[in-house]
C-alpha cells in the first residue's frame, strides 16, 4: 500500500508569485485535507476535498485555492505569495472525510 | 474558541522513564482527540486516539488518559527510548462531517540514553 505523497520537497519562490502544490492521497482514501506548519509551530487546517469538492475551510484568505482531481490526488495553489506564506504545507488523506488522517511527508516553501 | 493548549513545550526523559505530555480544550464539541509524533523533516504520523466515551486506550507503550469534566487529555509514553525523541502534537476535532484538526503547539521530546 503506498502512503501519502506529496511534490515538490522543497520551493523557493518569490513575493507576489504563484505556486502549486500537489499530492497523492493513500490507496482507497477519498478524502485530501491540507494544513499549513510554520517553523516550530503546530499545522494549521487550511482546506479539505472529499469527492473532488470543497468540504470546509479555515481561516485562510481565497488566495489560498484547491482542487481535488477524480484519482483523488489534490493541488493546493497559492497566488501572490507572501514572505509569511513561508512554512511546510502538508498533506492528510482519509478513507473518508470523518476518518482518522494520514500525512505526506510535506513541501517546504520558502517565499523570499 | 478553537484553542489546544498543550505543554511542557520540551522535556528531557532518562531512557526507561515515563514521557508525560498534557494538553487542554475549550470547545465542549471536540469529540475526537488523536496524537502524532513528528520526526525533522517528515509529516505528522498518527500515534494514537481517543474519543471521549473512554477514560483511557492504551497501545504498547502509549497511553492516552482523558478527562472530560476537565477538558484535558495527555499522553504517556512508558519505558521512553532514544528513539520517542522527536516532537508530540495533540489535536482535537469535532467538525460536523469533515476532521479538520486543531493541533496543540507542540512538545519536543527528547530522550538520553
Amino acid at each position: 500500500e503506498t502512503g501519502v505523497t506529496q511534490s515538490p520537497t522543497h520551493l523557493i519562490k518569490t513575493r507576489g508569485q504563484q505556486v502549486t502544490l500537489r499530492c497523492s492521497s493513500q490507496s482507497g482514501h477519498n478524502t485530501v485535507s491540507w494544513y499549513q506548519q510554520a517553523l516550530g509551530q503546530g499545522p494549521q487546517f487550511i482546506f479539505q476535498y472529499y469527492r473532488e469538492e470543497e468540504n470546509g475551510r479555515g481561516n485562510f484568505p481565497p488566495r489560498f485555492s484547491g482542487l481535488q482531481f477524480p484519482n483523488y490526488s489534490s493541488e493546493l495553489n497559492v497566488n501572490a505569495l507572501e514572505l509569511d506564506d513561508s512554512a511546510l504545507y502538508l498533506c492528510a488523506s482519509s478513507p473518508r472525510a470523518y476518518d482518522e488522517q494520514y500525512f505526506g511527508p510535506g513541501t517546504r516553501l520558502t517565499v523570499t | 474558541q478553537q484553542q489546544v493548549k498543550q505543554s511542557p513545550q520540551s522535556l528531557i526523559v532518562q531512557k526507561g522513564g515515563i514521557s508525560i505530555i498534557n494538553c487542554a480544550y475549550e470547545n465542549t464539541a471536540f469529540d475526537y482527540f488523536p496524537w502524532y509524533q513528528q520526526f525533522p523533516g517528515k509529516g505528522p504520523a498518527l500515534l494514537i486516539a481517543i474519543r471521549p466515551d473512554v477514560s483511557e486506550k492504551k497501545e504498547g507503550r502509549f497511553t492516552i488518559s482523558f478527562n472530560k469534566s476537565a477538558k484535558q487529555f495527555s499522553l504517556h509514553i512508558m519505558d521512553s527510548q532514544p528513539g520517542d525523541s522527536a516532537t508530540y502534537f495533540c489535536a482535537a476535532s469535532g467538525d460536523t462531517g469533515r476532521r479538520a484538526l486543531t493541533f496543540g503547539s507542540g512538545t519536543r521530546l527528547q530522550v538520553q540514553p
